[in-house]
């Protein structure tokens, strides 16, 4: 069975400061990895996600994750973060083989403060 | 495109009563999900359709049943609702049902039951 953890429930930090979201998963089987976020009142959009080949991935809004196999971990990072970068940001992971299912960490709540 | 929409956005129900969630794609997609999110616990999937006229039991189907009408709307019903189904739903649908793809959430219904 696949898990996902997010140990920081929230993370506050200034704007303009950088931040690191930590995701850590566990896998029998080799994972395909998730970054979704969600903003006040909305649903979750794709962030970013990998699934192959580099292990430094980049996304969307200046958002980059590396996959890191060794330590199974898939953490969450931007240089600079702004206001609107306020949300709930969900790491999740799903087998390669022939499963559908994304398995969802319980999110991070990140807080930005002029 | 409206992309996935749900409704209604808001519901209270008392113990017992029923209700139907309705969610609808326009992006064409062959596969469509049904969760719901609980404080601190992430997304879970109570329900899946991986195409039109097939659907699948989930993490939570318990006291749950739904129907995929056609390939663009996928029903959620409660028949007879619980205080323990107090939560945030969310639709997404799925270009395929792969471990790869992306899914396109919904902006959630949020439930109470009294």
């Amino acid at each position: 069975a696949q898990s996902v953890t997010q140990l920081d429930s929230q993370v506050p930090v200034f704007e303009e400061a950088p931040v690191e979201l930590r995701c850590n998963y566990s896998s029998s089987v080799s994972v395909y990895l998730f970054w979704y976020v969600q903003y006040p009142n909305q649903g979750l959009q794709l962030l970013l996600k990998y699934l192959s080949g580099s292990t430094l991935v980049k996304g969307i809004n200046g958002f980059e994750a590396e996959f890191n196999k060794s330590q199974t971990s898939f953490h969450l990072r931007k240089p600079s973060v702004h206001i609107s970068d306020t949300a709930e940001y969900f790491c999740a992971v799903s087998r390669m083989d022939s499963s559908y299912k994304l398995i969802f960490g319980s999110g991070t709540r990140l807080l930005v403060r002029p | 495109n409206a992309g996935v929409t749900q409704t209604p956005k808001f519901q209270v129900l008392k113990t017992g009563q029923s209700m139907t969630l309705q969610c609808a794609q326009d992006m064409n997609h062959n596969s469509m999900y049904w969760y719901r999110q609980d404080p601190g616990m992430g997304l879970r999937l109570i329900y899946y359709s991986a195409s039109e006229g097939t659907t699948d039991k989930g993490e939570v189907p318990n006291g749950y049943n739904v129907s995929r009408l056609n390939k663009r709307e996928f029903s959620l019903r409660l028949e007879s609702a619980a205080p323990s189904q107090t939560s945030v739903y969310f639709c997404a649908s799925s270009e395929i049902r792969g471990p790869a793809d992306t899914q396109y959430f919904g902006p959630g219904t949020r439930l109470t039951v009294l």
